[in-house]
């Protein structure tokens, strides 16, 4: 199985700040990399698939890259809203598995 | 916008069966090249890929739980089903649905449901 590693496992941050969180793969799977967002007692929501691309209504604070083993989901700008926990997700093979969560608290 | 609903029983006795039912609406389960999957969630933990399934019945299934596992499909009635035998206080969990779509990524997620494993 492929092992999704991200970092930092949390953190804290005010609102205004630029946040980034990273995932890193334990194998090359090119550019199949997702990003979800996750608030407490809700569904995963997507943000990012393919590595960059925005999913539809998604607000372009966010934004993703990377490549191969190594990607990079930023917030630019923090919103109020967007304290939640962040998970990446690989969808090169079987099982899909996702990173352990980012948790992005409240300064 | 296709939505996504779970439905089942939130408590399994432990040695039992723990199924689960998706019932997918405003879309065919037939369409596209989706992948119908089941996703679960310790409390507290992250996210778990379980298994799926496309329209044809073909499925892929988590190798640590492929023993006890089976994922099936009715076209008929728009809807996927979960079932995993011989539960353990270990499966309890909240289980999710969800659609991954074309960019092998989940743009649907149903609400989700907890099934918890007690006596």
């Amino acid at each position: 199985d492929i092992q999704m590693t991200q970092s930092p496992s949390s953190l804290s941050a005010s609102v205004g700040d630029r946040v980034t969180i990273t995932c890193r793969a334990s194998q090359h799977i090119g550019r199949f990399l997702n990003w979800y967002q996750q608030k407490p007692g809700k569904a995963p929501k997507l943000l990012i698939y393919a590595a960059s691309n925005l999913q539809s209504g998604v607000p372009s604070r966010f934004s993703g890259s990377g490549s191969a083993t190594d990607f990079t989901l930023i917030i630019a700008t923090l919103q109020s809203e967007d304290f939640a926990t962040y998970y990446c997700q690989q969808g090169y093979s079987t099982p899909e598995t996702f990173g352990q969560g980012t948790r992005v608290e409240i300064k | 916008q296709v939505q996504l609903q779970e439905s089942g029983p939130g408590l399994v006795k432990p040695s039992q069966t723990l199924s689960l039912t998706c019932t997918v609406s405003g879309g065919s389960i037939s369409s596209g090249a989706n992948y119908w999957t089941w996703i679960r969630q310790h409390p507290g933990k992250g996210l778990e890929w379980i298994g799926n399934i496309y329209h044809t019945g073909s499925t892929s299934y988590k190798s640590s739980l492929k023993s006890r596992l089976a994922i099936s499909v009715d076209t008929s009635n728009n809807q996927f089903s979960l079932e995993l035998r011989s539960v353990t206080a270990a499966d309890t969990a909240v289980y999710y649905c969800a659609r991954r779509g074309d960019h092998f990524s989940y743009d649907n997620w149903g609400l989700g449901t907890l099934v918890t494993v007690s006596s």
